[in-house]
């Protein structure tokens, strides 16, 4: 268990709908980071939130968002859902700013777009 | 092209069995390499990671990095049915986050 944790574990949804899902990062951690997996595509980084504000991005579709609150659990938003978003969503989280080298990953979320 | 090549497998070894897994990278500016294992259903845990060129060992595992080719390579020396998982090489630089697509591995007891 890597103490970071993501909810919900499955997501099934249609096309053109609008998901929400949650990452509760490690205690003490100050940086959150969102990735997509899917088959085809390998693991993509779409974009780092380090104590409230962006850091960095990735290949973050302009129909996702994401924003870090002041608790530093973090929401990743997905709208205008197409089949190609079908894919496990992950949340790392890590101590510093810009430590991609000690990311502690969450169990993932399943997101299915019918 | 894709800025991290893996070769995706299956690779498929009896126990026991020095293993070699491999990327390739077209992004200079990576700087820090690192090597996950993926279990089934699970998120990716970090194995090792090294800084710029060179050798890096913990315990079965020894991580390797040649800036001059622009390759990475993971050796798994006495492989265990429980190595078996999915590794994924990754890289960093410049705030920028790049993961390989990942090798399936079976160790076969």
């Amino acid at each position: 268990d890597s103490g970071v944790t993501q909810t919900p574990k499955h997501l099934i949804t249609a096309t053109g709908q609008r998901v929400t899902l949650r990452c509760s990062p490690r205690s003490g951690d100050l940086s959150v980071y969102w990735y997509q997996q899917s088959l085809d595509q390998g693991l993509q980084f779409l974009i780092q939130y380090y104590n409230g504000e962006e850091r960095a991005k990735g290949n973050i579709l302009e129909r996702f968002s994401a924003q870090q609150f002041p608790d530093l659990h973090s929401e990743l938003n997905l709208s205008s859902l197409e089949l190609g978003d079908s894919a496990l969503y992950f949340c790392a989280s890590s101590e510093g700013t810009s430590s991609f080298t000690e990311q502690f990953f969450g169990p993932g979320t399943r997101l299915t777009v019918l | 092209q894709k800025e991290v090549e893996q070769d995706p497998g299956p690779l498929s070894v009896p126990e026991g069995a020095i293993v070699s897994l491999n990327c390739t990278y077209s992004n200079s500016a990576f700087q820090y390499f690192m090597w996950y294992r993926q279990y089934s259903r699970k998120g990716p845990e970090l194995l090792m990671y090294t800084y710029s060129s060179g050798n890096k060992e913990d315990g079965r595992f020894t991580a390797q990095v040649d800036k001059s080719s622009k390759y990475i390579s993971l050796f798994i020396r006495d492989s265990q049915p429980s190595d078996s998982a999915t590794y994924l090489c990754a890289m960093s630089g410049r705030n920028q986050f790049y993961f390989g697509t990942g090798t399936s591995l079976t160790v076969i007891p």
